[in-house]
């Protein structure tokens, strides 16, 4: 365990619509980033977080936004959701943003578009 | 950006055997590059990783290197067991925002 934690674990919804993911960083890390892992793709990193702020960004579509809340919770919000957004995404958190601060994962939400 | 190459993307190799999995990265700013294993479906856990300023890392059976002029590094594992079949996925950090880009994963796979 991690102690990275991410809620919910599934989630089904249809096209069009609005889903909220959430995570909690491990106690005393700042950063949160989030990462898409399609079908047998790799990692694909789409956004960071860092005491509050936005710090970097990837490869996050439009439709997506994130934020980061005074109590170092983060949520990934996904909107008008097409089938191509089924994905396990993840959430992983470090301490801060030194040098090659090590990232910790959750254990994802898996989100099926119908 | 940074960009990682992984190879192979598949590894099949006998119980006990070594193996390697190798990754090359662009940026010669990286300075930081981590392994993760995963498991079907789950999350990615931090096996080993090495930093700029060491040329090899060792934790029991698995064992990192790297080669800073060539811009590569590499995953080894010996006496492979079954337990060790997952995909294994290498990464490289660049400084600037803790930004870590990922090479596209090995499945490994030890038969008995």
């Amino acid at each position: 365990d991690s102690g990275v934690t991410q809620t919910p674990k599934h989630l089904i919804t249809a096209t069009g619509q609005r889903v909220t993911l959430r995570c909690s960083p491990r106690s005393g890390d700042l950063s949160v980033y989030w990462y898409q892992q399609s079908l047998d793709q790799g990692l694909q990193f789409l956004i960071q977080y860092y005491n509050g702020e936005e710090r970097a960004k990837g490869n996050i579509l439009e439709r997506f936004s994130a934020q980061q809340f005074p109590d170092l919770h983060s949520e990934l919000n996904l909107s008008s959701l097409e089938l191509g957004d089924s994905a396990l995404y993840f959430c992983a958190s470090s301490q801060g943003v030194s040098e090659g601060d090590t990232q910790y994962f959750g254990p994802g939400t898996r989100l099926t578009v119908l | 950006g940074e960009n990682v190459e992984q190879h192979p993307s598949t590894l099949s190799v006998q119980e006990g055997d070594s193996a390697v999995i190798k990754c090359t990265y662009s940026d010669s700013a990286s300075n930081y590059f981590p392994w993760y294993k995963q498991e079907l479906g789950k999350r990615p856990q931090l096996i080993i990783d090495i930093r700029s300023n060491v040329g090899e890392k060792k934790d029991q059976r698995i064992a990192v290197t790297l080669n800073k002029t060539a811009k590569h590094f590499s995953l080894h594992i010996t006496e492979t067991q079954p337990e060790d079949s997952a995909v294994y996925f290498c990464a490289a950090y660049r400084g600037g925002g803790n930004k870590l880009t990922f090479g596209t994963g090995t499945q490994l796979k030890v038969e008995l």
